[in-house]
C-alpha cells in the first residue's frame, strides 16, 4: 500500500471546522483513501472514504486533490467527541493484500471546549 | 452497522500463561478477519491475517507458534497468546470486512496485561 503524510497532531476549537490534511504523492489509480479514526482505548472507527470525487457522510467530508495527491477530512463543527487519532490510509480497489489496512501515525486531534 | 465485537475487553494474566482472545462478526459473515496488537503511544501494526477453514497468515516478525490464530466459523476468530510474558501487554484489536476493500469494522480492542 502507498504511503501517507499526516501532522502529528492538531487543535481545534469547539463549534469550529476542522481541516485534517493527508499528502499521499504516490498514490496509484486503484487506491481508495479512506480514513479511519480512534478514539483512547477504543478501536478504529471507519469515517469515510473516496476514489475521485469529493464525498459526504453524516460524520464528516473528504475534499480530494484533482491530482490526487492529497486529501482533505473535514469535520463541520469539532465537538469534544471529536478528539481522536485520525488515519489517512491508501487501499486498493481491487482489494489486494487481503483486504488488510497498513496504519500510519495518524494525527492526534485535541478540541479545545 | 455490521458489528465486531471482541471479548474480553481486558485481562490480567500472570507470566507463563495463555490468553484466549475472542473476535465475533455479529450480523454478517466474515471469510478474512485481521489481528492488529497497538503499543502505548504507537499506531496499530498488523499481526496476521486470520482466513476461515485455513492457516492464518503471520506477518514478519510475529511469532506463529505463541500467537495461535483460529478461525473456526464465518463469525468467530480467536487469538491465544501462549506462555505469555510481560512484553506481550498490547492492546489486541481485530477486525473484518463485508467485502474486501470496503470499510472495515473492528472490535472494541483488548488490553491485555501480564504480571
Amino acid at each position: 500500500d502507498a504511503k501517507t503524510t499526516q501532522p502529528n497532531s492538531m487543535e481545534s476549537n469547539e463549534e469550529e471546522p476542522v481541516h485534517l490534511p493527508c499528502n499521499h504523492s504516490t498514490i496509484s489509480g486503484t487506491d481508495y483513501i479512506h480514513w479511519y479514526r480512534q478514539l483512547p482505548s477504543q478501536g478504529p472507527e471507519y469515517v469515510i472514504h473516496g476514489l475521485t470525487s469529493n464525498v459526504n457522510n453524516r460524520m464528516a467530508s473528504l475534499a480530494i486533490a484533482e491530482d490526487r495527491k492529497s486529501s482533505t477530512l473535514i469535520l463541520h463543527r469539532a465537538t469534544l467527541r471529536d478528539a481522536a487519532v485520525y488515519y489517512c490510509i491508501l487501499r486498493d480497489g481491487y482489494g489486494g493484500s487481503q483486504g488488510n489496512l497498513i496504519f500510519g501515525k495518524g494525527t492526534k486531534l485535541s478540541v479545545k471546549p | 452497522g455490521a458489528v465486531v465485537s471482541q471479548h474480553p475487553s481486558r485481562v490480567i494474566c500472570k507470566s507463563g500463561t495463555s490468553v484466549k482472545i475472542e473476535c465475533r462478526s455479529l450480523d454478517f459473515q466474515a471469510t478474512t478477519m485481521f489481528w492488529y496488537r497497538q503499543f502505548p503511544k504507537q499506531s496499530l501494526m498488523l499481526m496476521a491475517t486470520s482466513n476461515e477453514g485455513s492457516k492464518a497468515t503471520y506477518e514478519q516478525g510475529v511469532e506463529k507458534d505463541k500467537f495461535l490464530i483460529n478461525h473456526a466459523s464465518l463469525t468467530l476468530s480467536t487469538l491465544t497468546v501462549t506462555s505469555a510474558h510481560p512484553e506481550d501487554s498490547s492492546f489486541y484489536i481485530c477486525s473484518a470486512r463485508i467485502i474486501p476493500g470496503s470499510e472495515a469494522f473492528f472490535g472494541q480492542g483488548t488490553r491485555l496485561t501480564v504480571v
